[in-house]
């Protein structure tokens, strides 16, 4: 199983909602990493774990909280969020953290706040 | 921090031609550079990456270039097909000794259109 998969494929709410996104690995990956991205913009770093533990926060928004709850789970709640935090939602993986690890991306949830 | 710049923004051509990406990186400590082709709708999805050891690899239609002393890397795509078509990335990653890491860091990516 070569893939990360990402649940759900489109997600909209409203601001004063609370909702989640998940995302798995079965690649035996010990880093993941959630990415923010516009359209046609690059994906931006929001955070990053390894060993089941946050390693990088990229300055995000207390109203974004990630939590990785085992090695092949990554996910990201959201609370409060505001209309221009719209965006495909990215979680990626890679075998560790050390350079020249190959990232792998999921397939993204496409995310519309209201 | 790093920096990668990515030219052209947008790139257009005739089915079977080849198309040339180009990007320039400013961390001379950066180590590893992964392309990524995006189509409408979809996931990032690498394609070809170097590392700082090789100066070029190539994977049939596909080849990248890396010139550490000018700090440049280029992906090269030959016989282009409509299939092509999509938003391509480079990114550079700097090296993580320790426990420390090593950003990913995204250049702003090129439009690539193939015409039939």
């Amino acid at each position: 199983d070569t893939e990360v998969t990402q649940t759900p494929k489109h997600l909209v709410m409203g601001m004063t909602n609370k909702k989640s996104l998940k995302c798995e690995q079965h690649m035996g990956h010990r880093a993941m990493y959630w990415y923010k991205q516009k359209a046609k913009k690059p994906p931006e770093l929001m955070f990053v774990y390894s060993y089941e533990k946050l390693s990088i926060n990229e300055s995000v928004p207390s109203r974004f909280s990630p939590e990785c709850p085992n090695s092949s789970l990554l996910n990201l709640h959201l609370h409060a969020l505001q209309p221009e935090d719209s965006a495909l939602y990215l979680c990626a993986s890679s075998q560790g953290l050390a350079d020249a690890y190959e990232q792998y991306f999921g397939p993204g949830t496409r995310l519309t706040v209201t | 921090g790093e920096n990668v710049e990515q030219h052209p923004s947008t790139l257009s051509v005739q089915e079977g031609d080849s198309a040339v990406i180009k990007c320039t990186y400013s961390d001379s400590a950066s180590n590893y550079f992964p392309w990524y082709k995006q189509e409408l709708g979809k996931r990032p999805q690498l394609i070809i990456d170097i590392r700082s050891n090789v100066g070029e690899k190539k994977d049939q239609r596909i080849a990248v270039t890396l010139n550490k002393t000018a700090k440049h890397f280029s992906l090269h795509i030959t016989e282009t097909q409509p299939e092509d078509s999509a938003v391509y990335f480079c990114a550079a990653r700097t090296h993580a000794g320790g426990t420390s890491y090593g950003k990913l860091t995204f250049g702003q990516g090129t439009i690539l259109t193939v015409h039939p």
